[in-house]
């Protein structure tokens, strides 16, 4: 079975600090990995993902994330965080099996604070 | 191009009504879902369909039944709602091309409330 965990229910930052939103998971076989982002009252919007190749993979909005497998970690980051980065942010996973869905985090909530 | 689209946005049942949740997607995606978000829970998926004319349970199907119409469409359907259905449900769609699976693409959201 394949599991993903944030361990923050909220990180707090102040506007141009950098931010760190953690993912850490669990599968059998070789991982692909999503962050998403929810706004309030909105559906999810797909920021970055990683499916092979390169470990530091660069989404949308300047957000970008570390694949680590040694550690099994695959964090989200951002060198200068906005006020209209506060959001609800969820990790996902999936492997190659046929049912192809995600399995999600319980999700982070960033609040950024001018 | 409107990707993904859900009906209603918002709905409350009383217990034992019935009800169907609609989703519809302009991508050509061959891949459709069913998720729901619970505080605290994140999402959690209900039943997909991979391609057209196959559906299957995920981690949460019992009380929901779907219905995948032709490749564009894929419905959700409580045939007797329960308090614990309260909750707000997501339609999602993608790309799966051979062993790649690509990201998904989610609707606004349908918010119901079983009283």
């Amino acid at each position: 079975a394949q599991s993903v965990a944030q361990p923050e229910d909220q990180v707090n930052v102040a506007e141009g600090n950098p931010l760190t939103v953690k993912c850490t998971y669990s599968v059998s076989g070789n991982p692909y990995l999503f962050w998403y982002v929810q706004y309030p009252n909105r559906g999810l919007q797909f920021l970055l993902k990683y499916i092979t190749g390169d470990n530091l993979v660069k989404g949308s909005y300047g957000f970008e994330a570390e694949f680590n497998k040694s550690q099994t970690s695959f964090h989200l980051k951002k060198p200068s965080a906005l006020v209209s980065d506060s959001a609800l942010y969820f990790c996902a996973v999936s492997i190659y099996t046929g049912r192809r869905a995600l399995t999600f985090g319980s999700g982070t909530r960033l609040q950024v604070q001018p | 191009n409107a990707g993904v689209t859900q009906t209603p946005k918002f709905q409350v049942l009383k217990t034992g009504q019935s009800m169907t949740l609609q989703c519809a997607q302009d991508m050509n995606h061959n891949s459709m879902y069913w998720y729901r978000q619970d505080p605290g829970m994140g999402l959690r998926l209900i039943y997909y369909s991979a391609s057209e004319g196959t559906t299957d349970k995920g981690e949460v199907p019992n009380g929901y039944n779907v219905s995948r119409l032709n490749k564009r469409e894929f419905s959700l359907r409580l045939e007797s709602a329960a308090p614990s259905q309260t909750s707000v449900y997501f339609c999602a769609s993608s790309e799966v091309v051979t062993s790649r699976t690509y990201e998904q693409y989610f609707g606004p959201g349908t918010r119901l409330t079983v009283t």
